[in-house]
C-alpha cells in the first residue's frame, strides 16, 4: 500500500529564510506532484515530476525528485509572506495513474 | 474562463438526509474526480471517471455514487447522509496523459448533523 509522508507538517519562518519542505512514499512511483492551498481556497497545481532527477523551478520555489530514494523536496529561497500556504505533494499509483495518494500537507507560515 | 464550477459551496444536512453535489468543466478534460478533504488529512479520492461513460471507485466510496452526466460533466450524491460524511468535497478535472495536473473546483463545505 503507498503511504506518503510530509515534514514538517507545520513551519514558521521568517521572511528571506530558506527552507526545504520534504516528502516520503512507501513503494515505487515515477510521478509526483505538489499543490498549493490557500485557507478556505481550492488548490492549486504547482509543479509535475514525472523523471527520476527532475528538477522544476517557480520563482522562489525549486521541487527535485530522486525517486530511487523516494523522496520529493519543495525548496523555499529566500521567502516571502505571500508563499505562507498549505503545501501537498502527491504520488501516482503505479498501476493507476488516476489514484494519487496524498500527502497530509505541510502548513507553512512566513513572518515577516 | 470558468474552469471547473462546483455547486453548492455550503450545505448542512440532517443525517439521513439525500443530496447531490455539481460538477462542470469547460476545458474538454476527459477524466474527472471526486475527493474529499478532512482536517490534517491529504486529500481522498472518492470517485473517478477516467472519460465519459466511465466511473471506478476511489479509496473511500462507501456511502457515495457518481454519475457522468456527459464529458462537462461529474456529480457526486450522498444517498443517506452521514456525521461521518461531514467534509469538505472537491471536484478536480485533467487531461491524463496529456497535461497530468489536475483542475479544482472551489469546494463544498459540507456538515452533516
Amino acid at each position: 500500500e503507498l503511504k506518503v509522508e510530509q515534514n514538517p507538517l507545520f513551519l514558521s519562518m521568517q521572511e528571506g529564510k530558506n527552507y526545504t519542505i520534504y516528502c516520503n512514499y512507501s513503494t515505487t512511483s515515477d510521478r509526483l506532484y505538489w499543490y498549493r492551498q490557500d485557507p478556505g481556497k481550492s488548490l492549486e497545481s504547482l509543479f509535475v515530476l514525472l523523471s527520476n532527477g527532475a528538477v522544476k523551478q517557480e520563482g522562489r520555489l525549486m521541487a527535485s525528485l530522486d525517486t530511487k530514494a523516494r523522496l520529493s523536496t519543495l525548496h523555499i529561497t529566500a521567502a516571502v509572506h505571500d508563499l505562507s500556504a498549505t503545501y501537498f505533494c502527491a504520488v501516482d499509483q503505479l498501476d493507476s495513474n488516476y489514484q494519487l495518494i496524498w500527502g497530509a500537507g505541510t502548513k507553512l507560515i512566513i513572518k515577516p | 474562463n470558468a474552469g471547473v464550477t462546483q455547486t453548492p459551496k455550503f450545505q448542512v444536512l440532517k443525517t439521513g438526509q439525500s443530496m447531490t453535489l455539481q460538477c462542470a468543466q469547460d476545458m474538454n478534460h476527459n477524466s474527472m474526480y471526486w475527493y474529499r478533504q478532512d482536517p490534517g488529512m491529504g486529500l481522498r479520492l472518492i470517485y473517478y471517471s477516467a472519460s465519459e461513460g466511465t466511473t471506478d471507485k476511489g479509496e473511500v466510496p462507501n456511502g457515495y455514487n457518481v454519475s457522468r452526466l456527459n464529458k462537462r460533466e461529474f456529480s457526486l450524491r450522498l444517498e443517506s447522509a452521514a456525521p461521518s460524511q461531514t467534509s469538505v468535497y472537491f471536484c478536480a478535472s485533467n487531461d491524463q496523459g496529456v497535461n497530468e495536473k489536475l483542475f479544482f473546483g472551489s469546494g463544498t463545505q459540507l456538515s452533516v448533523l
